[in-house]
C-alpha cells in the first residue's frame, strides 16, 4: 500500500510569499504530524492531530504557521510571509491512533525561502 | 522538559566493522524509545523500537537495549555493510495530555567504506 506522500518535494519562495504544503497520510491512520528538520539537525514537532481535531500546536514557532485537516485525511501546512528562517525541510508522518505509536514518515518537502 | 543526546558525527567506517552510536535521554515517566534511519534522498523509516526498559529492538542485525537505569538506548550492529550508510537518529515518544510528539536527536552520519 502507499506511504505518506507530500508535496511538492521541493519549494522555492521569495521572503514575504505564502506556500502551502501537502500531506496525504496512510489511508486509515487517525493521527497525523508535521515536524521541521533544520539542516544537520533532528526532526522538531510542530503540531498533531487526530481525525480533524488539531490536539497539539505548541511546536508552531509562529502565528504565520497554521495546519488545518478538515475531513481528517489530507493535511495542509501553511506558512504565511514566509521568512529566511523558515527555510527547512517539513516532515509529515501519520500513525494509526490512540495508543498505536509507530510513526510512518513522508519523504518531506524541503522549502527554500530567498 | 524530554530531550535526546547523541554521539555527534561523522562516523566512518569499514565494512564489517563493530558499530556503536551512543544514545541517552531526559524524559518524565517511562517513554518509548526509537532508532529512525535516513538514507539519502529518502524519508524517516523506523528501524526499531523498545516500550520499557530492558526491552531488546532488533532489525536487520541493528540492536538496541532499553537500559532505565543509564537512560540509555545505545545502536549496535556487529557488522557494518556500505548499505549501511545513512543518518541515524534517536527518538523518544512521550504520551499523555493528548499529544504523542517524538523528540530526536540530532543525528548521527554514518559512512562504511568498502
Amino acid at each position: 500500500g502507499a506511504g505518506v506522500s507530500q508535496s511538492p518535494r521541493y519549494k522555492v519562495a521569495k521572503r514575504g510569499q505564502d506556500v502551502a504544503l501537502r500531506c496525504d497520510p496512510i489511508s486509515g491512520h487517525v493521527s497525523l504530524f508535521w515536524y521541521q528538520q533544520a539542516l544537520g539537525q533532528g526532526p522538531e514537532f510542530l503540531t498533531y492531530f487526530q481525525n480533524e481535531a488539531q490536539l497539539d500546536k505548541s511546536g508552531l514557532p509562529s502565528d504565520r504557521f497554521f495546519a488545518e485537516r478538515p475531513e481528517g485525511s489530507v493535511s495542509t501546512l501553511k506558512i504565511q510571509r514566509t521568512q529566511q528562517e523558515d527555510s527547512a525541510v517539513y516532515l509529515c508522518a501519520s500513525s494509526e491512533g490512540y495508543g498505536k505509536n509507530i510513526q510512518y514518515f513522508g519523504a518531506g518537502t524541503r522549502l527554500s525561502v530567498l | 522538559g524530554n530531550s535526546v543526546t547523541q554521539m555527534e558525527g561523522p562516523v566512518t567506517l569499514s565494512e564489517e566493522a563493530f558499530l556503536t552510536i551512543n544514545c541517552t535521554y531526559t524524559a518524565t515517566g517511562y517513554p518509548s524509545l526509537f532508532w529512525y534511519v535516513q538514507y539519502p534522498g529518502e524519508g524517516l523509516q523506523l528501524l526499531l523500537k523498545a516500550t520499557k526498559a530492558d526491552d531488546k529492538g532488533s532489525n536487520k542485525g541493528f540492536e538496541a537495549t532499553y537500559r532505565k537505569e543509564t537512560t540509555s538506548f545505545h545502536l549496535e550492529k556487529g557488522s557494518v555493510q556500505v548499505s549501511d550508510s545513512a543518518v541515524y537518529f534517536c527518538a523518544l515518544l512521550r504520551t499523555g495530555a493528548g499529544s504523542y510528539q517524538l523528540t530526536f536527536g540530532k543525528g548521527t552520519k554514518l559512512s562504511v567504506i568498502p
